[in-house]
């Protein structure tokens, strides 16, 4: 069956440091790749997304990377600020089927 | 109001009670979604409604009943319900459909539903 696994339940960061976070999947091969974030009570909201032909997408501090070989997308924050704490979601995607991860809950520590 | 408006925010309703979750885009969106989020599980996509008709039913119990009567508005209808039905409860829409664009969805804040 098609499994979506995000690195960890939780990460902790040094402020100013750069975040990586990871997703993996396995039996399934997306065309596209959203990455979302979701703080505690609320909707995800969205990032990003990556298409299977690119390498890489950024956008200000963030930046994703998509490996169709290594069935594999990382996502960086650079420079990364206690604001940027949170939950992050990867949902790959191919025709009307999306899938999302579990999520990494990302904390900034000051 | 602006965004996908969901209401109520928190439910708590017995076993044999019914009840129903509302959602409302103002985005002019055509695609709408019903999600589950349990704790420690990942977002799981229940219903899809495309143009107002049901795409996709993700083998979804039948005491879960959505309704879409225009573009613009969702509903979940509820009725005898499980304990472990408790959850957040999020509706999303995007411009079109999934498979047509790749759009990005936009959530709702959620209803916190607690089954007793």
């Amino acid at each position: 069956s098609q499994k979506i696994e995000q690195n960890s339940e939780a990460l902790n960061i040094q402020e100013g440091k750069t975040a990586t976070l990871t997703c993996n999947y396995t039996n399934y091969s997306p065309a596209y790749l959203q990455w979302y974030r979701q703080d505690p009570g609320r909707g995800p909201v969205f990032l990003l997304l990556i298409r299977e032909n690119e390498k890489e997408k950024r956008k200000e501090r963030l930046k994703v990377t998509f490996d169709t070989t290594l069935k594999q997308s990382l996502f960086h924050i650079t420079a990364s600020q206690p604001a940027d704490s949170a939950t992050y979601l990867c949902a790959p995607l191919r025709d009307d089927k999306i899938i999302f991860g579990k999520g990494t809950r990302l904390h900034i520590l000051p | 109001e602006t965004g996908v408006t969901q209401t109520p925010r928190h439910l708590v309703m017995g076993m044999t009670n019914k009840k129903s979750l509302k959602c409302e885009q103002h985005l002019g969106h055509n695609a709408m979604y019903w999600y589950k989020q349990s704790a420690k599980k990942p977002l799981e996509l229940m219903f899809v409604y495309n143009f107002k008709e049901q795409t996709e039913n993700n083998s979804v119990p039948s005491r879960f009943s959505p309704e879409c009567p225009n573009s613009s508005h969702l509903f979940l209808h509820l009725h005898t319900l499980q304990p472990e039905d408790s959850a957040l409860y999020l509706c999303a829409s995007s411009q079109d459909p999934l498979a047509a664009n790749y759009n990005e969805q936009f959530f709702g804040p959620g209803t916190r539903l607690t089954v007793l």
